[in-house]
């Protein structure tokens, strides 16, 4: 089954607001990295954590390992958070295991 | 169930050398594809999408080429290898609906040498 689920799949905020998007683990993961898609369709990478919190500006990441699962807040939306979303974390042998993504709108 | 299968998983190749990197899923018919590649870490740039057999686009020249000889299969290849390749190549499919949602294989590791 899916080792990495991605939720929600889709998210509607208004600016000035926040919320969180979380990856759950089926198994151990070493690391997460959260990208976000950018209009050429590249993906930007936000985070890579082993473990502990990062923090962005507006965004900010946790990774508990032991309780397998990856955060990605947002506060303070803006209108240009919007995209999609993806968390991306990395197994025992070192793959990439990949969330299917979380499409942001952030509305005025 | 959908399945995204890569291969190689890593590859060591010389300059010059031809290279072919293939994906096929299972599972799920007329998918988008896309080919992904990251220099160093950071960005994974998006390199070639398709939307159906015989049809792909390049988003960034790389001097490399992508084929879609079936539904279920693509391929990223080069004739010669330039040590400027190096880098993890990542397959992907998004359904034909909505090209949002992405769907990755475990990616390949280029190291040319």
């Amino acid at each position: 089954g899916d080792q990495v689920e991605q939720s929600p799949s889709a998210l509607s905020l208004h600016e000035g607001t926040g919320s969180a998007l979380r990856c759950n683990f089926t198994t151990t993961m070493r690391a997460v990295q959260w990208f976000r898609k950018n209009s050429r369709g590249s993906l930007i990478n936000l985070f890579y954590l082993a473990s502990g919190t990062k923090e962005n500006g507006r965004l900010k990441s946790a990774f508990d390992s032991k309780e397998r699962y990856s955060t990605l807040h947002i506060r303070d939306a803006q209108l240009e958070d919007s995209g999609t979303y993806f968390c991306a974390a990395e197994d025992s042998n070192y793959q990439l295991i990949w969330g299917s993504g979380t499409k942001l709108i952030i509305k005025p | 169930a959908q399945t995204i299968h890569q291969w190689p998983v890593a590859e060591i190749k010389a300059v010059g050398s031809p290279l072919s990197l293939g994906c096929t899923i299972k599972g799920k018919s007329s998918p988008n594809l896309y080919w992904y590649w990251q220099a160093t870490g950071g960005t994974l740039q998006q390199l070639f999408y398709s939307i159906t057999v015989g049809q792909v686009e390049s988003v960034v020249q790389l001097n490399l080429s992508a084929s879609r000889p079936k539904d279920d299969q693509f391929i990223l290849s080069t004739e010669k290898l330039l040590l400027s390749h190096s880098g993890f190549y990542l397959c992907a499919w998004s359904p034909q609906v909505s090209n949002e949602r992405l769907f990755f294989g475990h990616g390949t590791k280029l190291s040319v040498l």
